[in-house]
C-alpha cells in the first residue's frame, strides 16, 4: 500500500513568509509526528498527534510554528515569519497505535529554504 | 535529559568488510532502541529494534545488542556491500518521556567494491 507522502518535496521562500508543508499517513494510522532535520543533524521531535488532537507539542521551537489535523488523516505543519534558520528538512512519520515502541513510518521530507 | 551519541562518520570500507557503528544513550527509565536507515533519496527506514536488555535486535546481516551495563547499542555486520552505503541513525524511546524518537546525528557508511 501507500506508504506516508508529503508534499511540497522542495519548499524556497523568502524571509518573513508563511509556509505550510502537508503531510498524509499512512491509511488507518492514528498517530503522526512530525519531525525537523538540519545539515548533520539527527531529526528532532517537533510535534505528536493521536488522532486529531496534539497530544505533545513540546518540540515546537517557538510560536511561530503550528500543526493541525483537523480530520485525524492529513495534517499540516505551518510556518509564520519564516526565518533562515528554519531552513531543514521536515519528516513526517505515522504509526499504527498509540506509539509505544510501534514502528515509525517516515516519509520522504521537504526540503525548506528560506532565503 | 534523553540523548544518543554515535560515532562520527564517514565510514569508509571495503566490501566484505566488517563494520561496527557505535552509539550510547542516555535516558531515564528503560528505553527502547532503534537503528534507523537512509538509502541515498530515500526516506528513514527502521533497520532494527530492542526493547529491553540483552535483547539481539537483527535484519539484513545486522544487529545490535542492547546492554543496559554499558548504555550501548552498538551496530554491526559481518560483511558489508556496495549496497549498505547509506545513513545510519541510533535512537530511543523513553516511555517516561512520550513516545517521540531521539536520534543521535547519524553516521554515514559509504562502501566500495
Amino acid at each position: 500500500g501507500a506508504g506516508v507522502s508529503q508534499t511540497p518535496s522542495n519548499k524556497v521562500t523568502e524571509k518573513g513568509k508563511y509556509v505550510e508543508l502537508r503531510c498524509d499517513p499512512i491509511s488507518g494510522h492514528t498517530a503522526l509526528y512530525w519531525y525537523r532535520q538540519s545539515l548533520g543533524q539527527g531529526p528532532e521531535f517537533l510535534i505528536y498527534f493521536q488522532g486529531t488532537g496534539a497530544a505533545d507539542d513540546s518540540g515546537l521551537p517557538n510560536d511561530r510554528f503550528f500543526a493541525v489535523r483537523p480530520e485525524g488523516s492529513v495534517s499540516t505543519l505551518k510556518i509564520q515569519r519564516t526565518e533562515r534558520g528554519d531552513s531543514a528538512v521536515y519528516l513526517c512519520a505515522s504509526s499504527s497505535d498509540r506509539g509505544a515502541y510501534n514502528e515509525q513510518f517516515f516519509g520522504p521530507g521537504t526540503r525548506l529554504t528560506v532565503l | 535529559g534523553n540523548s544518543v551519541t554515535q560515532m562520527e562518520g564517514p565510514v569508509t570500507l571495503s566490501e566484505e568488510a566488517f563494520l561496527t557503528i557505535n552509539c550510547t544513550y542516555t535516558a531515564t527509565g528503560y528505553p527502547s532502541l532503534f537503528w534507523y536507515v537512509q538509502y541515498p533519496g530515500e526516506g528513514l527506514q527502521l533497520l532494527l529494534k530492542a526493547t529491553k536488555a540483552d535483547d539481539k535486535g537483527s535484519n539484513k546481516g545486522f544487529e545490535a545488542t542492547y546492554r543496559k551495563e554499558t548504555t550501548s547499542f552498538h551496530l554491526e555486520k559481518g560483511s558489508v556491500q556496495v549496497s549498505d552505503s547509506a545513513v545510519y541513525f541510533c535512537a530511543l524511546i523513553s516511555r517516561q518521556a512520550g513516545t517521540a524518537l531521539i536520534f543521535g546525528k547519524g553516521t554515514t557508511l559509504s562502501v566500495s567494491s
